[in-house]
């Protein structure tokens, strides 16, 4: 069965220090990997996305993920982190052919000033 | 451009009452979703629709009803509310191809009393 497992539900860093979010997926076939953030009462934003080519791909706000396949891995990482990305995180699948997008259970970033 | 917009956006229900919240979308968009969202376990798909006047159940559909009378419409009705259905729920949209993203309102929080 296709799943998304973020295995950190929280994670506290220094503004100014590095970020990397994890996310790992169980899926048989070529997935459509998407990170989505969610700020406090808002809904959930689109950081980025993959589907082919490059694996390492560039989203908004300064994010980026590498996909890769050996691992099953697609994790995000900023160089830098704001105080602003305080989020909640989420990690998702697309599911070819059934046209319904997995989850992850989230992993919420603290930013310390 | 509003994109996908949820109303109402808070409610307090009493067990046993019904309601139902509305979703539109002005993308013209195929496929419509409902999910909720819970502490500690990401976004579950209740219901989705892959277009006008077809519905499917998702992962968790059990006390909901939903409804694609209009393309830009979706309806999710509580019949029968209960305090396991305190939650948030999120609307979203997609073209229908999985290598592209959902678009999500901004949340009903609904607190079942």
């Amino acid at each position: 069965a296709q799943s998304v497992t973020q295995p950190d539900i929280h994670i506290t860093v220094s503004e100014g220090a590095s970020l990397e979010l994890r996310c790992n997926y169980s899926y048989g076939a070529t997935p459509y990997l998407f990170w989505y953030v969610q700020s406090p009462g808002q809904g959930l934003q689109l950081l980025l996305k993959y589907f082919s080519g490059d694996t390492l791909v560039q989203g908004i706000k300064g994010f980026e993920a590498e996909f890769k396949r050996s691992q099953s891995s697609f994790n995000l990482r900023k160089p830098s982190v704001h105080w602003s990305d305080a989020a909640e995180y989420f990690c998702a699948v697309g599911a070819s052919g059934t046209y319904k997008y997995i989850f992850g259970t989230g992993t919420r970033l603290k930013v310390l000033a | 451009n509003a994109g996908v917009t949820q109303t109402p956006k808070f409610r307090v229900l009493k067990t046993g009452q019904s309601m139902t919240l509305l979703c539109a979308q002005d993308m013209n968009h195929e496929y419509m979703y409902w999910y909720r969202q819970d502490p500690g376990m990401g976004l579950r798909l209740i219901h989705y629709s892959v277009g006008e006047g077809t519905t499917a159940k998702g992962e968790v559909p059990d006390g909901y009803n939903v409804s694609r009378l209009k393309k830009q419409n979706f309806l999710l009705g509580l019949e029968s509310a209960a305090p396991s259905q305190t939650s948030v729920y999120f609307c979203a949209s997609s073209i229908g191809v999985a290598r592209t993203e959902a678009f999500f309102g901004q949340g009903t929080r609904l607190t079942v009393v």
